[in-house]
């Protein structure tokens, strides 16, 4: 049972441009959503995280929208830059676990020149 | 440098030849957890542990051990490894204190023939 969906599988975006990235969640349990992203030969890392107290968390290019009546959270990345070429996944836990996360299945950004 | 490291990066090893994997944070972080990455599934855990001596499975414990004995290491055991478990892991730390950012290793990519 897959808690969190994760879309598109792959997406390419031309410099310049914008990439969005959507979530959906079911347990409404979960209030910390953190997009981690990662680069080829490297372990994920936190990029940007939301509760679901915000509408939407901005961090320079990477803005976090949160819809918490439809259970849904996206990661917007303006400017899309060819170092943003990754890996990205969202994911989603609960205070008071044993910091367990419960990720998507990742989404693939090639930004192209 | 806060790190967590993991070794070895790569192994190729035969079915039933048991077989760890070390994990070693250098954050005095209380917990750590083991994730199995998987193409078009994400990540997700194997084992956890809240401090030392204390450990619980995660989504996918078959066939895997762990041990926490000290507070910087959390290995993971294969004792007798099958092809199925063939992939890349993944071991992350986090402290009690403040967000719920975990801090991931580089990864070890496992081949079982």
């Amino acid at each position: 049972q897959q808690q969190v969906k994760q879309s598109p599988q792959s997406l390419i975006v031309q410099k310049g441009g914008i990439s969005i990235i959507n979530c959906a969640y079911e347990n409404t349990a979960f209030d910390y959503f953190p997009w981690y992203q990662q680069f080829p030969g490297k372990g994920p890392a936190l990029l940007i995280a939301i509760r679901p107290d915000v509408s939407e968390k901005k961090e320079g290019r990477f803005t976090i929208s949160f819809n918490k009546s439809a259970k849904q959270f996206s990661l917007h990345i303006m400017d899309s830059q060819p170092g943003d070429s990754a890996t990205y996944f969202c994911a989603a836990t609960y205070t008071g676990t044993a910091s367990k996360l419960t990720f998507g299945t990742g989404t693939r950004l090639q930004v192209t020149l | 440098e806060a790190q967590v490291t993991q070794n070895p990066r790569y192994l190729i090893t035969v079915t039933g030849k048991k077989l760890t994997v070390t994990c070693s944070q250098n954050m005095n972080h209380e917990y750590m957890s083991w994730y199995r990455q998987d193409p078009g599934l994400g990540l997700r855990q194997i084992y956890y542990s809240m401090n030392v001596e204390v450990t619980d499975k995660g989504d996918v414990p078959e066939g895997y051990k762990v041990s926490r004995k000290e507070k910087r290491n959390f290995p993971l055991i294969l004792e007798s490894p099958s092809p199925n478990q063939t992939s890349l892991y993944f071991c992350a730390s986090r402290g009690l204190a403040g967000e719920n950012e975990q801090f991931f290793g580089p990864g070890t990519r496992l081949t079982v023939l």
